[in-house]
């Protein structure tokens, strides 16, 4: 597609429940990254896919998290057990390469709350 | 050492005036520095880039100015309009993966 797209744009989930989140990177990006944007704060890296390397997860804040790649397609993040403090939009870029030669395109991400 | 230190957390300017936002960084290692536009219910979208080698870098009414002594680097709008009105935020990279600041709320009032 033209853009990153991710789904769902919004989903309401209750406490301890797991959610699924899904990006579509654009065609022959090779990289995909993973950021969470709570109310009011900056971007805090989560993941980061490059091709068939093996992803960095430094910033996976807890092992209720996780996050597959196919190839260099779709991606989905998973949260297991969701807390209120999960609560926050999780943005999807993606990137022809590292960052220091390409910008990234971001998708207008997914509004996870925890009630 | 991997933060961004991004002020104002908001600032208001009126239409036609400067809008500044700074950003300071550590990592001297640190070798691309973007800038990021983001409207409300959308992701945020590249602005404008600079590497430590320039001092300055200007697109439009968008400039970046760099001081690599002192490890900042800052965001001037000029004659800023009201579709300015967004959140900014500046962010490092010296790998694949981007830290970003914290990010600026800009309103400009007609």
């Amino acid at each position: 597609g033209a853009g990153v797209s991710q789904s769902p744009s919004n989903k309401v989930t209750e406490k301890g429940k797991d959610v699924e989140l899904r990006c579509d990177p654009i065609s022959g990006h090779t990289a995909l990254y993973w950021y969470r944007q709570r109310l009011g704060q900056g971007l805090e890296f989560l993941i980061y896919f490059q091709g068939n390397s093996a992803p960095d997860k430094s910033g996976l804040p807890s092992d209720r998290f996780s996050a597959e790649r196919t190839g260099e397609s779709v991606s989905t993040l998973t949260i297991q057990r969701t807390q209120q403090e999960d609560s926050a939009v999780y943005l999807c870029a993606s990137s022809l390469g590292g960052s220091t030669n390409y910008g990234y395109t971001f998708g207008s991400g997914t509004r996870l709350t925890v009630v | 050492q991997q933060q961004v230190k991004q002020s104002p957390q908001s600032l208001i300017v009126q239409k036609g005036g400067i809008s500044i936002i700074n950003c300071a960084y550590e990592n001297t290692a640190f070798d691309y520095f973007p800038w990021y536009q983001q409207f409300p219910g959308k992701g945020p979208a590249l602005l404008i880039a600079i590497r430590p080698d320039v001092s300055e870098k200007k697109e439009g009414r968008f400039t970046i100015s760099f001081n690599k002594s002192a490890k900042q680097f800052s965001l001037h709008i000029m004659d800023s309009q009201p579709g300015d009105s967004a959140t900014y935020f500046c962010a490092a990279s010296f790998t694949d993966k981007l830290i970003f600041g914290t990010g600026t709320r800009l309103q400009v009032f007609p």
